[in-house]
């Protein structure tokens, strides 16, 4: 069974720049979840999806913002980048809730603002 | 609001030996779960155990376990005959039922394994 795959795995951007990163969930799941990790804030909730809908959002400004489509596949998007959106961003899939526990995470993709 | 502390930036322990990761909480909501991942240096998180709020017993997966004490609002993970590769980054976490899968993390200890 495939896992979480997310894409590009790395890409450098400058300041004012827009992006876009890809989330494919594992076969059968609904929720996606996407998380920012960074060495100074640590790993902070952004938002969620579940059936094409948002169900939780972060405390993340507007320019970040996401979709999810109706294979569950997801992407988010942030524009006017700033220096200090450089960071690791993980996606996380899971069949509905947390019941059993488990998030599966993706290996990241790893935003470079200069 | 969620809050979760860990207070050890980094912990060294000998290959075989137990080691003890320590995680408070702090949530004034009834039913919660408490999560432990594990982060190596390619980034992927990985699960590696689950309590629920709820639960009488405390959770066991393998070599890890989690010492949780509801009153002290502490879920400690207990690594016993450590391997080299677990050296790694690992995560505390908790999320509130209902809340789908919004989860708040610690700020991580960095374990490492010696010989």
């Amino acid at each position: 069974k495939a896992g979480v795959t997310q894409t590009p795995r790395y890409l450098i951007k400058t300041r004012g720049q827009q992006v876009t990163l890809s989330c494919s969930p594992i076969s059968g799941h609904r929720s996606v979840s996407w998380y920012q990790q960074t060495p100074g804030q640590g790993l902070q909730f952004l938002f969620e999806y579940f059936s094409e809908t948002q169900r939780n959002k972060g405390n993340f400004p507007g320019r970040f913002s996401g979709r999810q489509f109706s294979n569950s596949r997801s992407e988010m998007n942030v524009s006017t980048l700033e220096l200090g959106d450089s960071a690791l961003y993980l996606c996380a899939s899971s069949p509905s809730g947390w019941n059993t526990g488990e998030l599966f995470f993706g290996e990241g993709s790893r935003l470079t603002v200069l | 609001a969620q809050k979760i502390t860990q207070t050890q930036p980094g912990m060294f322990v000998q290959e075989k030996e137990a080691v003890t990761l320590d995680c408070t909480y702090d949530t004034s909501d009834p039913s919660y779960g408490l999560f432990w991942y594990k982060q190596p240096s390619s980034g992927e998180m990985i699960f590696l155990i689950y309590q629920g709020s709820y639960d009488q017993q405390n959770a066991t997966e393998g070599r890890y376990s989690l010492n949780f004490q509801k009153a002290r609002k502490s879920a400690n993970l207990v690594i016993s005959a450590s391997q080299l590769g677990d050296s790694a980054m690992y995560f505390c976490a908790m999320g509130i039922t209902g809340g789908g899968n919004k989860l708040t993390f610690g700020t991580g200890t960095q374990l490492k394994v010696e010989l």
